[in-house]
Formats: structure tokens, C-alpha cells, sequence
């Protein structure tokens, strides 16, 4: 069955760079959910988007934004990156229909930055 | 406080064993539970969810959800040296549930020792 998709799966940039994680949900999901996990903690949650629209934001830093497109594919742009933005990224994704609401993660994106 | 605790470990036991990891939560509004497995370097993986209160059984696995004392619980019977990973409780309230952020636990690290 086909998964999340998560592009890239490692990136490495500078402070203050700039980057940019894609996210393709599963087919005919509506949903994308944002987590960020550093070294050792749980995923923590950063924004969501149904149907194109934000539903919910987390602990997301106002350098960061995302988007989900007509495709309800999502990306998460980040701009003056610190050292602590190095972490795992997860993109998950949802569907609205009763009984399969639960939230599939993709692999992630691992960013470091130097 | 987080709103969901678990003890984050690590575990060690033998293989064969049976394996109990265990959360507890604040927010009563939580209805939905979820367990998700994380390898080192992978997206969480879900593994099972309940709904309310009761015992739900997938092959080795059995998920346990007692709401009076608002704790939450996965066995695994006949541990494997595969079953090692991150395990990590989720909880989600009905209202939101498809729709919101997943409020992670800590994380338990399990290792099962051949």
C-alpha cells in the first residue's frame, strides 16, 4: 500500500538558510499533520492542514510556514535556520472518513544545521 | 506536565517474554488511543488504536485502555528481537480526532535480548 512521502530524507544547511520539506500524503487523504522530533523527544506538533486550509498550529516558530496544494501535497518552508531546528521531521497524513482517522506518518526528513 | 506520561526507559528483557509499557494521561476529554512503534531513524508506525476504554488484540499485541484510572497500557506476548524500537502512546479527543494534533508520550526504548 502506498505511503507518506517525505522529500528529502537528509538536508544539510548553514545558519540562516533557508529549506524546504515536501510531504505527499497517502491517496485520498485530506489531511497533513507537521511534527517536529529532536534527539531523544517525541514528535511535537506543528501545524495541520485539511482541504488545502490550516486547521491547527502547533509550537511552529514564525520562520517557519507551510502550505498544503491542490494536490494536498504539503510543504514546510524554513527560513533563518538555528542550530536548534536540527532535527526529524515527520509529515503525516489523514483522512476525514469514519473509521479510518488515523494519523500514518512518512520516514522523515533529518535536517542538521551547521 | 505533559498530558500524557511514559516512562521512556529503556527496557531490556528476553526474548519470548511478555512485554508491558504503560502511559498515563491528564486531559479526560482523550478518547482515542493509539500505540506507535519507532525504529531508530524511521517515521512512527502505528501499531494499534482503541477507542474509550477496553482491550484490543492484534496477533501478539493487546492495547488496554482503562479510563477511570486514565491509564494506558500495550502488551507483547512472545517478545521478538525485532520488537525492539521506540514505543510511543498517543492520545486524541473525539471532537478532534482526524482532524487535530496527536499528543505523543515521551517514548518507551524497548530492547528484547536474544
Amino acid at each position: 500500500a502506498a505511503g507518506v512521502i517525505q522529500s528529502p530524507r537528509h538536508l544539510i544547511k548553514e545558519k540562516r538558510e533557508t529549506a524546504t520539506l515536501k510531504c505527499y500524503p497517502i491517496p485520498r487523504h485530506d489531511t497533513v499533520y507537521w511534527y517536529q522530533q529532536g534527539p531523544g523527544q517525541d514528535p511535537q506538533f506543528l501545524i495541520s492542514f485539511y482541504e488545502k486550509m490550516q486547521s491547527d498550529k502547533g509550537s511552529i516558530p514564525d520562520r517557519f510556514s507551510a502550505q498544503q496544494f491542490s494536490d494536498y501535497h504539503s510543504e514546510l518552508n524554513m527560513s533563518s535556520l538555528e542550530l536548534g531546528d536540527s532535527a526529524l521531521y515527520f509529515c503525516a497524513s489523514s483522512t476525514r472518513r469514519r473509521g479510518q482517522e488515523t494519523q500514518y506518518f512518512g520516514p522523515g526528513t533529518r535536517l542538521l544545521v551547521l | 506536565q505533559k498530558e500524557v506520561e511514559q516512562d521512556p526507559g529503556p527496557l531490556s528483557v528476553p526474548e519470548g517474554a511478555i512485554v508491558s509499557l504503560n502511559c498515563t494521561y491528564s486531559n479526560s476529554a482523550f478518547q482515542y488511543f493509539m500505540w506507535y512503534r519507532q525504529y531508530s531513524r524511521k517515521g512512527p508506525e502505528l501499531l494499534m488504536y482503541t477507542y474509550s476504554s477496553g482491550n484490543k488484540e492484534d496477533g501478539r499485541f493487546t492495547a488496554q485502555v482503562d479510563k477511570s484510572s486514565k491509564y494506558i497500557s500495550l502488551f507483547i506476548r512472545d517478545s521478538q528481537p525485532s520488537d525492539s524500537a521506540t514505543y510511543l502512546c498517543a492520545s486524541d479527543t473525539e471532537e478532534d480526532f482526524g482532524n487535530e494534533k496527536l499528543t505523543f508520550g515521551t517514548g518507551t526504548r524497548l530492547t528484547i535480548i536474544p
